[in-house]
């Protein structure tokens, strides 16, 4: 089992639409996650933070749910420009130091 | 400001030649990391460095593949002999965080091997 699943997509919505992607992770001991964003042939970018609480950034809205080991990852009002693949980043700490883990990614593309 | 610097952007080399993958972190960041990516598995970490020195470099793939961070600011990575299925975008990033809240990521070395 992969230490950070995503569902690969694509995901193909209209503009306006609103869209969700999900991840799971498999280590407990995880301390920190993220969303990052990657646009074809570029590099990745951190999209926001994610914190037990949720949070909110603009269009974005990014759930934790530890007890499930579940993140997601809501937006709001897609964009054209919001077409990209968005990685679910886990942060796990050890003895060593730390460890960070992307997902595979969920691709999505917005049409008009 | 400069980001991470990655060297060469692009490469085709052929079978069984050395590759050298070069990287500069942020000025002032602890840890420097790299990655692999290609469409069948996703971004991988192979090794990452604090305060230069390898802490992690269990996602190496093989003894061909060789890291090294002589000083803050330069590190290495190198394929040794090289072979078609290293063929992979390979992403340096660092980071000044220890707990890792945020990664730069350089523009990657596009590497083909035929």
């Amino acid at each position: 089992r992969k230490e950070v699943e995503q569902d690969p997509g694509p995901f193909n919505v209209p503009e306006g639409a609103t869209v969700a992607f999900n991840c799971t992770y498999s280590n407990s001991a995880s301390q920190s996650f993220f969303w990052y964003r990657q646009d074809c042939r570029k590099e990745p970018k951190l999209l926001m933070s994610v914190y037990s609480s949720g949070n909110e950034d603009g269009r974005f809205t990014a759930q934790l749910n530890r007890a499930s080991q579940y993140i997601s990852l809501l937006i709001r009002d897609s964009k054209l420009s919001d077409s990209a693949t968005y990685l679910c980043v886990v942060n796990v700490g050890g003895t060593g130091g730390f460890k960070t883990i992307f997902g595979a990614g969920t691709r999505l593309f917005v049409k008009a | 400001d400069a980001g991470v610097i990655q060297s060469p952007r692009h490469e085709v080399t052929e079978m069984g030649q050395e590759v050298t993958l070069r990287c500069k972190p942020i000025s002032g960041h602890n840890s420097l990391f790299w990655y692999r990516q290609t469409m069948m598995r996703g971004l991988e970490l192979l090794i990452y460095f604090n305060n230069n020195v390898p802490i992690d470099d269990s996602g190496m793939p093989e003894d061909r593949f060789s890291a090294k961070m002589p000083n803050a600011s330069f590190s290495t990575l190198k394929i040794q002999p090289s072979e078609p299925r290293d063929s992979a975008v390979y992403f340096c990033a660092s980071t000044p965080d220890p707990v890792g809240n945020t990664i730069y990521f350089g523009e990657g070395s596009w590497l083909t091997v035929v």
